[in-house]
């Protein structure tokens, strides 16, 4: 069963940047795309967009089409990352990725989260 | 974009009691639904997708139905493990979109 692996919690000042990563088990993320999904303390999921796996196309959420984050993936595609420029104490939230293997599914494997906090 | 709207926002129910959670999209989505349940500290789990196929190793008693606009997640037969935050997410068009989350809580 395949696995997402994020890396560890991250404390920002407003105004830097963070990268976030999310490793697959098993070295390849044969899926068909992986989504990043945030919650901010107390609150709802937030989609933030998704990379293609196979092509590399990113689609974004309308609120962060000004590039603010950037999706990515390693040339041996076994790692994905978020990267978001700029960070405001709203971006204070935990971040997840999450695998899509057809084009008609949901999220169905997950990462297990990593926890960004931007404060001065 | 397509706005999802949960109720109620919050149900309380006792051990074996069937609930039910609505999610109504603000346009035809066709069967693009799934439903997911999150508990603290943890990252959703998917229960459902395209609208009423349920993911393997979910227990029977969780079932989805509906299609266009409104849709439905039903518990029959309510677990203490059950109480957790339960999501739609409409994947028919970008940018996907979940509804505000319900919390099932056991009295």
């Amino acid at each position: 069963q395949v696995q997402l692996v994020q890396s560890g919690s991250e404390l920002k000042n407003p105004g830097a940047s963070v990268k976030i990563s999310c490793k697959a088990s098993g070295n390849t993320l044969t899926t068909y795309s992986i989504n990043w999904v945030r919650q901010a303390p107390g609150q709802g999921l937030e989609w933030l967009g998704r990379i293609n796996t196979r092509n590399e196309n990113p689609t974004y959420a309308q609120g962060f089409r000004g590039r603010r984050i950037v999706f990515s993936l390693d040339t041996s595609v076994t790692t994905a990352y978020l990267q978001i420029t700029s960070l405001k104490a709203e971006d204070t939230a935990v971040y997840f990725c999450a695998r899509v293997v057809t084009p008609f599914s949901g999220m169905d494997v997950w990462g297990q989260g990593t926890t960004v906090i931007v404060s001065s | 974009d397509i706005q999802m709207t949960q109720s109620p926002s919050t149900l309380s129910a006792s051990v074996g009691d069937r609930v039910t959670i609505t999610c109504r999209a603000s346009q035809a989505i066709s069967d693009w639904l799934a439903w997911y349940q999150q508990k603290p500290g943890k990252a959703p789990k998917l229960l459902i997708q395209k609208a009423s196929s349920l993911e393997s190793g979910v227990p029977s008693r969780f079932s989805g139905s509906g299609s266009g606009t409104d849709f439905t997640l039903s518990i029959g037969g309510l677990q203490p493990e059950d109480s957790a935050s339960y999501y739609c997410q409409q994947y028919d068009s970008y940018p996907w979109t979940f509804g505000q989350g319900t919390k099932v809580e056991i009295k």
